[in-house]
C-alpha cells in the first residue's frame, strides 16, 4: 500500500453503463490528479484538484466526471464510455499543486469497456 | 515544461549499477530534474528530485552536469525488483508530464 487506495482494482463494463472510480488518501495531501495510461502509451493527465477546486481539465470528454468532495478523496465517474476508452487509471496526490517531488500514486483501476 | 530525451531501453545485470541517462538541453532556471519508475501494471514511485546539485537517498543518486543539460540516475548495485520503466521530467511548478520514459531490464 502506498498510501493511496483506488477501488475498484479491475473493472469491466458495458458502454452504456454508468459506474465510478473512488480514490483516497489520508496523507493529508491537498492535490489529487487522474491519469490515464493507455496500452503502450505514456501517461496522461486528465484532471487536477488542489484543495477540492479543480485547476486542471486537460481536455478530456464529458463522457468522465471528476468529483472530489475533500481533500481525501477524488472520484471519476463514467458514462456512455467507448471500447478505446479501456486502460489503467491511475490517482496521485501530492501536497499542493506544484510540489512535484511528492506525488504517491494508487496502484489503479484497470478498466475494460466491452 | 522542457522535454526530455531518454533511451527506450536498457540491460543490467543484477549487482551492478545501472546508469540511466537523460538529456535535457532546453530546461529553464527554475526547473527541477524528477525521477519517477514504474513497475509493470503498478503506479509510478517516486525516486529523486534536484535542481543543480548532486543529490542521493537510499533509493538512487542523481547527478546534474553543471551546465544542467543532462543528467543520471544511478542504481548502485540494481536488483531485479529494479526491473521497471524510468521515468525523467523537467518541471517547475507545472503538473508532472510523463514522457515514455526508459525500460530498465536487470537480469540474473
Amino acid at each position: 500500500e502506498t498510501g493511496v487506495t483506488q477501488t475498484p482494482r479491475h473493472l469491466v463494463m458495458g458502454m452504456t453503463n454508468k459506474k465510478s472510480l473512488k480514490c483516497e488518501q489520508h496523507l493529508g495531501h491537498n492535490a489529487m490528479y487522474w491519469y490515464k495510461q493507455s496500452a503502450k502509451k505514456p501517461l496522461e493527465l486528465m484532471f487536477v484538484y488542489n484543495f477540492k477546486e479543480q485547476t486542471e481539465n486537460n481536455s478530456v470528454p464529458s463522457r468522465f466526471s471528476p468529483e472530489c468532495p475533500n481533500s481525501s478523496h477524488l472520484f471519476l465517474h463514467l458514462h456512455t464510455l467507448q471500447p478505446e476508452d479501456s486502460a489503467l487509471y491511475l490517482c496521485a496526490s501530492s501536497e499542493g499543486q506544484g510540489h512535484n517531488y511528492g506525488y504517491t500514486f494508487g496502484s489503479g483501476t484497470r478498466l475494460t469497456v466491452v | 515544461d522542457a522535454k526530455t530525451t531518454q533511451p527506450p531501453s536498457m540491460d543490467c545485470a543484477e549487482g551492478r549499477a545501472a546508469n540511466l541517462p537523460c538529456n535535457h538541453s532546453t530546461i529553464s532556471g527554475n526547473e527541477y530534474v524528477y525521477w519517477y519508475r514504474q513497475i509493470h501494471s503498478q503506479g509510478p514511485q517516486y525516486i529523486i528530485h534536484g535542481l543543480k546539485n548532486n543529490e542521493t537517498n537510499e533509493m538512487a543518486s542523481l547527478i546534474i552536469t553543471e551546465d544542467r543539460k543532462s543528467s543520471t540516475l544511478i542504481l548502485p548495485h540494481a536488483t531485479l525488483r529494479d526491473t521497471a520503466v524510468y521515468y525523467c521530467i523537467v518541471s517547475g511548478y507545472s503538473t508532472l508530464t510523463f514522457g515514455k520514459g526508459t525500460m530498465l531490464l536487470v537480469s540474473p
